[in-house]
């Protein structure tokens, strides 16, 4: 399975952009990215995902790199409710429901 | 729909008793997955099920655990013989395949397992 690589850790102030950065050098033509998060004591949440183009839902925006070998997470003005742990995730198929594999994600912090 | 349930929310168990977890996903989500996170880690896929059929297994998943969704519905995972190595956080989750909207995975809050 083709791998993401993302920073541990990341800090914003509140109110401000902020651009999660994912790199996966050797994602497959079919694979997508899937962005989930995970709040403190939850279980994860499904932010946004893509295949080439770049994408925007009410949660955030996704933007693709042109040779798809990396992906930022874009959330336009952080809350402090987006304080989470964020995972890119490479998935076969927008719809297969294939399993999804994990990694460490990035812990984002939000300071007031 | 109030999206996936997990019951309870957390479990303390003495080392060598058997816990049984239950997940009732999204009504019209025919698949269903377990996972297992350990502190400071992401989620491990465990198991999941097309249905009442469970169609693959992780060698994360040893002979004392079990899982079951016999009418493809709500899936209950039983740990036998629980070891202190148990203690994780038990995540479901569900989605429906195939579908023309898929906004992916919807996850349940888990179950902490503790086991002293």
């Amino acid at each position: 399975d083709a791998k993401t690589t993302q920073p541990n850790s990341m800090e914003s102030n509140e109110e401000e952009p902020v651009h999660l950065p994912c790199n996966h050098s050797t994602i497959s033509g079919t694979d997508y990215i899937h962005w989930y998060r995970q709040l403190p004591s939850q279980g994860p949440e499904y932010v946004i995902h893509g295949l080439t183009s770049n994408v925007n839902n009410r949660m955030a925006s996704l933007a693709i790199a042109e040779d798809r070998k990396s992906s930022t997470l874009i959330l336009h003005r952080a809350t402090l409710r987006d304080a989470a742990v964020y995972y890119c995730i490479l998935i076969l198929g927008v719809r297969a429901g294939n399993m999804l594999t994990f990694g460490g994600g990035t812990r984002l912090m939000v300071k007031p | 729909d109030t999206g996936v349930s997990q019951d309870p929310r957390h479990k303390i168990t003495k080392r060598g008793q058997n816990v049984t977890f239950r997940c009732d996903p999204i009504s019209e989500h025919n698949r269903l997955y377990w996972y297992r996170q350990t502190l400071g880690q992401g989620p491990e896929f465990l198991t999941y099920f097309q249905n009442e059929a469970q169609l693959e297994k992780s060698r994360l998943l040893s002979d004392r655990f079990s899982a079951e969704r016999p009418k493809g519905s709500f899936s209950t995972l039983e740990i036998q013989r629980t070891e202190q190595g148990d203690s994780a956080m038990y995540l479901c989750a569900s989605i429906r395949v195939p579908s023309e909207e898929n906004y992916g995975y919807t996850f349940g809050s888990g179950t902490r397992l503790t086991v002293v």
